[in-house]
């Protein structure tokens, strides 16, 4: 059993190059999440997904895009990447509001 | 609005003293909290969860945390820490319909033979 599988797991980005993160998950859950972790900030949510063709902004969602086009996926894009953008990005997935949120293993982002 | 407080951001403990993490939140409204462990390099796990059932929540790896709605706090413990405790733990807490996470900034546990 996989759970939630993240793609890939390491880049490096130019200054305004475009990417896209893979977010799968094999637990049929309806929810899923974007969170970014930076140092001394804990996990901050950059948008979510309460269905198939459903997303919404979270806490930090400037300059990131998502998409949830199949329920076992969701990807989230930086249209042209910045040096802030540089964190760790892990995406997580719930069957419930008040259930465990299982989390990937995570993508580590660098921008130079 | 939600917000999650994490006292010290690193704790330093020797091999088979109590371990404490302090966590206290501010929410309007009944919260559900949560309390994950990420190891190095790795994604988070779930160590504990109060969802209202009983105020003392029993977890995984010996770890338990209190729920004291007068204190607004949710404190883990565990009376006798082990080498494979040293991670980072994070206190969450989530009051709507969709699970969104509000996390505290972490507390990094050392520990020390």
């Amino acid at each position: 059993n996989a759970g939630v599988t993240q793609t890939p797991k390491f880049r490096v980005l130019k200054t305004g190059q475009s990417m896209t993160l893979l977010c799968a998950q094999d637990m049929n859950h309806e929810y899923m999440y974007w969170y970014r972790q930076d140092p001394g900030m804990g996990l901050r949510l950059i948008h979510y997904s309460v269905g198939e063709g459903t997303t919404a902004k979270g806490e930090v969602p400037d300059g990131y895009n998502v998409s949830r086009l199949k329920k076992q996926n969701f990807l989230l894009g930086l249209e042209s990447a910045a040096p802030s953008q540089t964190s760790v990005y892990f995406c997580a997935s719930s069957q419930q509001e008040n259930t465990e949120a299982f989390f990937g293993q995570g993508t580590r982002l660098t921008v130079v | 609005a939600q917000s999650v407080t994490q006292l010290g951001s690193h704790v330093s403990v020797s091999e088979g003293a109590l371990v404490l993490l302090r966590c206290n939140y501010s929410s309007s409204v009944p919260p559900y909290l949560f309390w994950y462990v990420q190891y190095p390099n790795q994604g988070l796990q779930l160590l504990l969860k109060y969802t209202s059932a009983a105020t003392l929540v029993k977890g995984i790896n010996g770890f338990e945390a209190e729920f004291k709605k007068s204190e607004t706090s949710f404190h883990l413990t565990k009376p006798s820490a082990h080498m494979s405790d040293a991670a980072e733990y994070f206190c969450a807490v989530t009051t709507d319909s969709w699970g969104k996470l509000q996390f505290g900034a972490g507390t990094q546990v050392v520990v020390t033979p």
